[in-house]
Parts: structure tokens; sequence; C-alpha cells
């Protein structure tokens, strides 16, 4: 079973679309985040869900609306995607905060063309 | 501007051989230090975190020295094998649930 999924896997598409990535964790964590790695592999946080609640929002285009359902699902939609927008998002869970084990899905290569 | 610097950007270590990766912070209020290994196509894992209390702590073969004064912080890979080949991040956190990751460094264990 996997811990942290998300889907798709890959994303391949063209500027101006929109698109959504889904996330769920079936940890029974409270605290979900969405992370940005650009092709040098930086990681950089994007969002941050507690309970359902954003408790951060990492200065991102707010063509960028992250979305929760429950606090096992945390899904990211994008709109009028650019050529930036490139890159692994990948979404993660933990307990209550980051300074317990973040559990990492496998991240969406998001390549727009 | 970047909050936690990692060195060097890659290593290759033969199989056997220590691997050692260094960390420098800044913000004297991160008081969480965890290291993140990355396979290619996944996502980061935590491998072992130490917090400044202490100055070291090992885990099998992994180990973090931690110096709080100068501000530094090291993952040592005693007895490095080819499994090991992956992408280190040091990370830091201050309280405030951001975790600020170093741009990670690639070790190569070669045969």
């Amino acid at each position: 079973d996997t811990a942290v999924s998300q889907t798709p896997k890959y994303l391949v598409t063209q500027m101006g679309n929109d698109k959504s990535i889904k996330c769920e964790q079936n940890l029974g964590h409270d605290t979900m985040y969405w992370y940005k790695q650009d092709s040098k592999k930086f990681l950089k946080i994007m969002f941050s869900y507690n309970n359902k609640e954003l408790i951060i929002n990492e200065t991102v285009p707010n063509r960028f609306s992250p979305k929760s359902p429950d606090k096992a699902h945390l899904n990211l939609h994008i709109n009028s995607l650019e050529l930036g927008d490139s890159a692994v998002y990948f979404c993660a869970s933990s307990p209550t905060g980051v300074d317990e084990k973040l559990f990492f899905g496998s991240g969406t290569q998001l390549s727009v063309l | 501007q970047q909050q936690v610097k990692q060195s060097p950007q890659s290593l290759i270590v033969q199989k056997g051989g220590i691997s050692i990766i260094n960390c420098a912070y800044e913000n004297t209020a991160f008081d969480y230090f965890p290291w993140y290994q990355q396979f290619p196509g996944k996502g980061p894992a935590l491998l072992i975190a130490i917090r400044p209390d202490v100055s070291e702590k090992k885990e099998g073969r992994f180990t973090i020295s931690f110096n709080k004064s100068a501000k530094q912080f090291s993952l040592h890979i005693m007895d490095s094998q080819p499994g090991d080949s992956a992408t280190y991040f040091c990370a830091a956190n201050g309280g405030n649930n951001r975790l600020a990751f170093g741009k990670g460094n690639q070790v190569v264990v070669i045969p």
C-alpha cells in the first residue's frame, strides 16, 4: 500500500492550459504539503495544509490553487500554465509538522511545451 | 536567499569508503536538522535527523555530526555501498513549519 500517492506521474501539456495533480495519503496524518523541485533539484515548499486548513502559502502565483476536500487529500490545480512551471511537484504528509518525518509521494513531472 | 548551503555539489566515492557531505546554516533559530535521501524518480525520504542538544547521532552506517557554534552539520556515510548512490539533501526548521532545504549533493559510489 502506497503511503502517499499522487497522480499523474507525468503530465505534458501546452502553455495556457489548466491542469490538476491529485494527492492522497493513507497514513492518517494531519498535515499535507506541496513542494516544487526545479531542474537543479532545488526543493521549495509551496503550500501546507493542516486538517484541511491552509497554513502556509509560500508566495506562489495565484494561478496555483490547492484544495483539500478532507485531511487525506490535497490536490493542486494550476491555471494558465507557463513554461516556467515545468518541474517535479511532490506531495508530502507528516503527522503534525515538519519536525516529524515527511513522507513524500513519487512526484509528478510536469512539462509545459 | 538560501538559508542552508551544502557542499560539495557532487561526490564520487569508492565502495567501502566514507562519504561526507557538509551543510551550513545561518538562522540560529533553526532547531531541527534532517537529512533526506532521494533516488531518481522517487520522492525524498528521511534518512536521519538531529536536534542541537546533541553533537552526534548515529543510525547504522549513517552519522550526523553537529557543530552548533560553527552553525554546521554533516552527514557521514560509512562503508559506502553502490546502493547509497543518490541525492542527499540537508534541511533545517526553525519552528515555523517550513523546512529550508539545501540544494542537494549527488553521491555516486563506484564498485
